[in-house]
């Protein structure tokens, strides 16, 4: 039973452009959650989706987006990359309005 | 506004005592609380978690205890083993949404 899967591991880039990234779920979850990690900090919410839907959003501007396909899979997309945006993006699924959320080994994401 | 508060950065414990692990929360809608433990350039792996309607929830060595009174919960390593160093996450959430988690607390169990 694949847990949280996650691509790809590390990605380099450079200010201005644009990333996607990647996620497949637990087995059996349907909801999927995406969360921003800096270095020394715990990690931060920035949006969740159910039935390909944004469901909630944290305090992330507008170049962060996501989408939601039927598989239950998810795109987490950053456009006009800044140098703040390095981090570990976590991706967690679970079942809808369950409070136990699992996460994937992340994407390491560098911004030069 | 940090609304989930770990206060101690590190914790360093040696091999076979006890570990306590705490974290402070204001919002009083918060209905589930729950603990990650991360290994560097890993995802945080779910480790226990307790409901708001309880006050100890136990599993193996690890116990978590909830003081709704004072926003208070925490979390019990007994005996800490060498495997157990890692960062420790306390987080919290209402009704299966957003995770609100605390800066970290980062244990070292001394052999």
């Amino acid at each position: 039973d694949a847990g949280v899967t996650q691509s790809p591991t590390h990605l380099i880039k450079t200010r201005g452009q644009q990333v996607t990234l990647r996620c497949s779920p637990k087995s059996g979850h349907d909801t999927v959650s995406w969360y921003q990690q800096a270095l020394g900090q715990g990690p931060q919410f920035i949006f969740q989706y159910y039935e390909e839907e944004e469901r909630q959003r944290g305090n992330f501007p507008d170049r962060f987006s996501g989408h939601q396909f039927p598989n239950y899979s998810s795109e987490l997309n950053v456009n006009a990359l800044l140098l703040g945006d390095s981090a570990l993006y976590l991706c967690a699924s679970s079942l809808v309005n369950d409070n136990e959320q699992f996460f994937g080994p992340g994407t390491r994401l560098t911004v030069l | 506004d940090q609304q989930v508060k770990q206060n101690s950065p590190s914790l360093s414990v040696q091999e076979g005592r006890i570990s306590i692990l705490n974290c402070d929360y204001t919002n009083s809608m918060f209905d589930y609380f729950l603990w990650y433990k991360k290994y560097p350039a890993e995802g945080p792996t779910f480790l226990i978690s307790i409901s708001s309607i309880k006050d100890k929830n136990e599993d193996g060595r690890f116990t978590v205890f909830l003081n709704k009174s004072a926003k208070h919960l925490s979390l019990h390593i007994v005996p800490s083993q060498p495997g157990d160093s890692a960062v420790y996450f306390c987080a919290a959430n209402r009704q299966g949404g957003k995770l609100i988690f605390g800066q970290g607390t980062e244990l070292s169990v001394k052999p």
